[in-house]
């Protein structure tokens, strides 16, 4: 079974662009959550979809948003780059269900983003 | 809020046994997850409890306490591999029912001959 996998892998941008990156989860898995990985902060949430619905969200402000295609992949979008946007990237799949196995998060590679 | 605390850096000898904790306040409680994460990788699935008490699976345990909000993760028979930073992740409840992951900001962990 194809792991998650996400595009680009790396990206650099410079301050006031806008940048898409994508996820595409495992197969069968309905939950996609992306999450902002920094030295200095961790693993921060951003926000998680599911069945194309938002279903949570982390305290980012507006300029990061995201969606999720019928397909299950998902896409997150940043606009207006500020340097402190440079970042890992994650995004992780799941099934979603209530057992234990089921709300294991698999996380992609991730996506190195650079603003300059 | 929410607030998760583990040690930043752990060192040890091969062969040796380590033990990383993690506290955390947190409403909704609803399971604590352990990850690994080698530097440069995505993080990887480890352990979850949900119920107080200790999950052993091969070389790796990791222990709950919700009264105490307190777990931590075991790490027996050290192996240059498992240089690696370990991440603590609460599970919680929000409103509307639906649960989000908090993650600790890792201890960095560095196993030495």
């Amino acid at each position: 079974k194809a792991g998650v996998t996400q595009t680009p892998r790396y990206l650099i941008k410079t301050r006031g662009q806008q940048v898409t990156l994508s996820c595409s989860p495992i197969s069968g898995h309905r939950s996609v959550s992306w999450y902002q990985q920094t030295p200095g902060q961790g693993l921060q949430f951003l926000f998680e979809y599911f069945s194309e619905t938002q279903r949570n969200k982390g305290n980012f402000p507006g300029r990061f948003s995201g969606r999720q295609f019928s397909n299950s992949r998902s896409e997150m979008n940043v606009s207006t780059l500020e340097l402190g946007d440079s970042a890992l990237y994650l995004c992780a799949s799941s099934l979603a269900g209530i057992g234990d196995r089921e709300i294991e998060q698999f996380f992609g590679p991730g996506t190195r983003l650079t603003v300059l | 809020g929410q607030n998760i605390d583990q040690p930043t850096e752990m060192t040890a000898t091969e062969g040796a046994i380590v033990q990383i904790n993690c506290t955390y306040q947190t409403s909704g409680f609803n399971g604590l997850f352990w990850y690994q994460q080698h530097a440069g990788e995505a993080p990887t699935f480890l352990s979850y409890n949900v119920l107080d008490g200790l999950e052993e699976k091969g070389r790796f345990s990791s222990f709950l306490s919700r009264s105490k909000g307190y777990s931590y993760l075991l790490l027996k028979e050290l192996q240059m591999k498992d240089s690696a930073s370990y991440l603590c992740a609460v599970r919680s409840v929000f409103s509307g029912g639906y649960n989000k992951l908090i993650f600790g900001a890792g201890t960095r962990l560095a196993v030495h001959p």
